[in-house]
């Protein structure tokens, strides 16, 4: 089945810099990556999503990278705030497959 | 339109129990997927049902077991509670199978003393 790492577990950045977690996966059969914020205490929440067929996708401060040959994908938030400060999972699943989480990061931006 | 919903929001129980936890829907989602979330662990896939049918079932014992009625509610129940069992059990809906979006609800935190 399928597997995913995720790095960082912890990042730290000052306010206005920016933040990359990055994340692999091992099925090749693998379409959907969606990239998931939780506040402390809260739900998590879709942020951005990818699918196979696109390389780069971007909504404001936020973009993800996807690299099938490699299979990792990233995510990017610039200008980061302080309301930025969460724990981001990423994920991957394919077709009728279950959604597969990383681990999580921890980001902390600091004013 | 309402979020997922779940209940109870906080349980406590001891040992040897057992747990109902309950999950409604988005109105209009037919999917329901189940996580355990645990400090260290993420999100670790239990179950998800479609249309009343287990779709897919993740690696967790006999124990952890679940359902999903005619309107798309779901529930999961855990036998024979461990203290390993503490835990945030999430559920997300989503409007069908596959590869799309999944909304998630409050969560229900488990404590078993």
């Amino acid at each position: 089945g399928e597997n995913v790492e995720q790095h960082p577990s912890t990042l730290s950045v000052q306010e206005g810099d920016s933040a990359v977690i990055k994340c692999t996966y091992s099925d090749s059969a693998s379409n959907y990556f969606p990239w998931y914020k939780q506040e402390l205490g809260k739900r998590p929440q879709l942020i951005i999503d990818i699918r196979s067929n696109v390389g780069e996708k971007k909504d404001q401060r936020i973009a993800v990278t996807l690299n099938k040959t490699a299979k990792h994908f990233s995510l990017h938030i610039t200008e980061t705030q302080p309301e930025d400060s969460a724990v981001y999972f990423c994920a991957a699943n394919s077709g009728n497959t279950p959604l597969v989480f990383g681990k999580g990061t921890r980001l902390s931006v600091i004013a | 339109k309402a979020g997922v919903t779940q209940t109870p929001r906080y349980l406590i129980k001891t040992r040897g129990q057992q747990v109902t936890l309950s999950c409604s829907p988005i109105s209009g989602h037919r999917s329901v997927s189940w996580y355990q979330q645990t400090p260290g662990q993420g999100l670790q896939f239990l179950f998800e049902y479609f249309s009343e049918t287990q779709r897919n079932k993740g690696n967790f014992p006999g124990r952890f077991s679940g359902r999903q009625f005619s309107n798309s509610r779901s529930e999961m129940n855990v036998s024979t509670l461990e203290l390993g069992d503490s835990a945030l059990y999430l559920c997300a809906s989503s409007l069908a199978t596959g590869a799309r979006e999944q909304f998630f609800g409050p969560g229900t935190r488990l404590t078993v003393l």
